[in-house]
């Protein structure tokens, strides 16, 4: 079985511009979170998704949205990048019931320049 | 504020001797606990969780104790092997809070000795 997808793996975007970011989960996995991880640090929750609508939202600026589709990919976009929002940004996908855990993807990893 | 932390940044073990991995919370609410561990240029791999009604949870090599009392965790590997070299993060959550959010830890790295 696929795990969690993510694209594109690697981008470099410069300061001002907007970025898409985008999320397979696990197929039967109808929740998806966003978590971005700065160098050094432990990664942060930015958003969850489950059955498309928006269930949590972390300490971040509006210029961060997402959604979520009816084949439970979601999408992260992030408006007019600054320096700081270079990171790795982490998908994670989980069944809505048993294990707790959730499954993160592989990342994709987004520089500004 | 950092809601969970691993004081830790690294931890070097021989192979074959016990690991320990220690995190505090300062969240009362927290009543979930995770450890993930990552490779570079991969995501975080889950390994272990334990409920805040339990003290104890076991799964082959990993174990993760929970006091509560003194809101501690803790990840022991035993026998450490050259492959459990990687950064582990213990992260904790608010199950009742209809959101499941990590709280993630900063990490400590781990190196096993071979």
């Amino acid at each position: 079985d696929a795990g969690v997808t993510q694209s594109p793996t690697h981008l470099i975007k410069t300061r001002g511009q907007h970025v898409t970011l985008r999320c397979s989960p696990i197929s039967g996995h109808k929740s998806v979170s966003w978590y971005q991880q700065v160098l050094g640090q432990g990664p942060q929750f930015i958003f969850q998704y489950y059955e498309k609508e928006e269930r949590g939202r972390g300490n971040f600026p509006d210029r961060f949205s997402a959604r979520q589709f009816p084949n439970y990919s979601s999408e992260l976009n992030v408006n007019a990048l600054l320096l700081g929002d270079s990171a790795l940004y982490l998908c994670a996908s989980r069944y809505s019931g048993g294990n707790y855990g959730y499954t993160f993807g592989s990342g994709t990893r987004l520089t500004v320049v | 504020d950092q809601q969970v932390k691993q004081n830790s940044p690294s931890l070097s073990v021989q192979e074959g001797r016990i690991s320990i991995l220690n995190c505090d919370y300062t969240n009362s609410m927290f009543d979930y606990f995770l450890w993930y561990k990552k490779y570079p240029a991969e995501g975080p791999t889950f390994l272990i969780s334990i409920s805040s009604i339990k003290d104890k949870n076991e799964d082959g090599r990993f174990t993760v104790f929970l006091n509560k009392s003194a809101k501690h965790l803790s990840l022991h590997i035993v026998p450490s092997q050259p492959g459990d070299s990687a950064v582990y993060f213990c992260a904790a959550s608010d199950a009742t809070s209809g959101t499941y959010k990590y709280i993630f830890g900063t990490g400590t790295r781990l190196k096993v000795l071979a």
